[in-house]
């Protein structure tokens, strides 16, 4: 059974970079899947972010690809998110998931970790 | 991109009822489609994908139609358990993955 657990700041001043992490646990991330990033800011709905192969290459949700890079540590069995130049439209629930059923879906996710953009 | 609709916004419904969910994109998705549930404070749970397939656990009671712009979820009869607020997804062609505004089933 896949787990994810998300860490991170909660709070994140205006201009500056959120960097979350999540860590796998009951799979390792070098045998495939795509591992994504999805938010949800508070009261409203889904928001890819983007995803990341196994293999290092990335997707990114086109609305925010200038600000957005997702890397990924065989080694530490985690994959992270970086977004760029934050503002309050940034706060959100931010979700790590991913497909085992195919690519694209979400079957497993992590239980989201709220991060809000104020100074 | 690919845009999702859903509707109706808000459901609302007794134990034992029926739910039908709709859900239509602006251009063709194929089967790429999903469906998910989400409860206050908790991950979304994946329901259905490509369409018709229930995932890993999920209750006979809920099924999906259709194929590409329009797609049906139903909960046969709705078990207390249900009310929540449901997405749709897709995948066709990504990036992007999108995802509907979501439709709330709440007690009547």
């Amino acid at each position: 059974q896949v787990q994810l657990q998300e860490s991170g700041p909660g709070l994140v001043k205006p201009s500056e970079t959120l960097s979350l992490t999540c860590a796998v646990s009951g799979y390792s991330i070098s045998s495939g899947y795509y591992w994504g990033w999805i938010r949800q800011p508070p009261g409203k709905g889904l928001e890819w972010i983007g995803s990341i192969y196994h293999s290092g290459s990335t997707y990114y949700n086109p609305s925010l690809k200038s600000r957005v890079t997702i890397s990924v540590d065989t080694s530490k069995n985690q994959f992270s998110l970086k977004l760029s130049s934050v503002t309050a439209a940034d706060t959100a629930v931010y979700y790590c998931a991913t497909g085992e059923v195919e690519p694209g879906y979400f079957d497993y996710w992590g239980q989201g970790t709220l991060v809000t953009v104020s100074s | 991109e690919i845009v999702l609709t859903q509707s109706p916004a808000t459901l609302s419904l007794s134990p034992g009822e029926r739910a039908t969910l709709s859900c239509r994109a602006s251009q063709s998705v194929s089967s790429y489609l999903a469906w998910y549930q989400q409860k206050p404070g908790q991950a979304p749970r994946l329901l259905i994908y490509d369409a018709s397939n229930r995932a890993t656990g999920i209750p006979a009671r809920f099924s999906g139609s259709g194929s590409g712009t329009d797609f049906t979820l139903t909960i046969s009869s709705l078990e207390p358990e249900d009310f929540a607020v449901y997405y749709c997804q897709q995948r066709s062609n990504w990036p992007p993955i999108t995802f509907g505004p979501g439709t709330k089933v709440d007690i009547k």
